[in-house]
């Protein structure tokens, strides 16, 4: 199966930073990626819709302010948590998609941490 | 409003024995779902799917059953080997591929397969 990589899988910031995450279609060229986020034991809520060379569709309640999506290559989406808080802090899942594929395909995840 | 529900958080099985989990939908809209297999720290795994034109599809130890008039998908596992122990999530969709595919999961199903 097609196989989606995140970096970096864990990190630890502090209060008031920046993180970014990297999420990366290795073998495929992903015309469009998901990122997600999931709280201790609840469902993986999606965060936003990002598109090769547009900018991102937000959900409902998701600050694109403060959650900066940048899709610059077709195999490869940035999240940046700005200026993290503790509530910030949560594991981030991304997923890929391209033609002629129907199933989504996630990466393993990155566990953010903000102290 | 959750439109993806699993209304039970674990299940326990005998190895050997099926396991059986369930998963109801809400929204009309979706028309086509899935089960991912997630393991603790680690993205979801795709599985198998279904589209609403079918009933059921069989993969292996995998079958999905879709009932459409109850809104209601269920999967198998048989026999059930205790490899299968993870977090098995439902998740739904009204369209496949492309920018528009977003997933909606449920919360999960932690199953156990005890040898």
């Amino acid at each position: 199966g097609a196989v989606v990589s995140q970096h970096p899988s864990r990190v630890i910031c502090k209060s008031g930073t920046s993180v970014k995450i990297e999420c990366r279609s290795l073998d495929f060229q992903a015309t469009t990626m998901f990122w997600y986020r999931q709280f201790p034991k609840k469902s993986l809520m999606l965060m936003a819709t990002s598109n090769e060379g547009s900018k991102a569709t937000y959900e409902q309640g998701v600050e694109k302010d403060k959650f900066l999506i940048n899709h610059a290559s077709l195999t490869l989406s940035t999240l940046t948590v700005t200026s993290a808080h503790p509530e910030d802090s949560s594991f981030y899942i991304c997923s890929a998609v391209t033609s002629g594929i129907d199933e989504q395909y996630f990466g393993p995840g990155t566990r953010l941490t903000v102290t | 409003d959750q439109q993806v529900k699993q209304n039970s958080p674990s299940l326990s099985v005998q190895e050997g024995r099926i396991s059986i989990l369930n998963c109801d939908y809400t929204n009309s809209m979706f028309d086509y779902f899935l089960w991912y297999k997630k393991y603790p720290a680690e993205g979801p795994t795709f599985l198998i799917s279904i589209s609403s034109i079918k009933d059921k599809n069989e993969d292996g130890r995998f079958t999905v059953f879709l009932n459409k008039s109850a809104k209601h998908l269920s999967l198998h596992i048989v026999p059930s080997q205790p490899g299968d122990s993870a977090v098995y999530f439902c998740a739904a969709s009204g369209s496949r591929g492309g920018s528009n595919y977003k997933l909606t999961f449920g919360k999960g199903t932690l199953l156990t397969v005890n040898p």
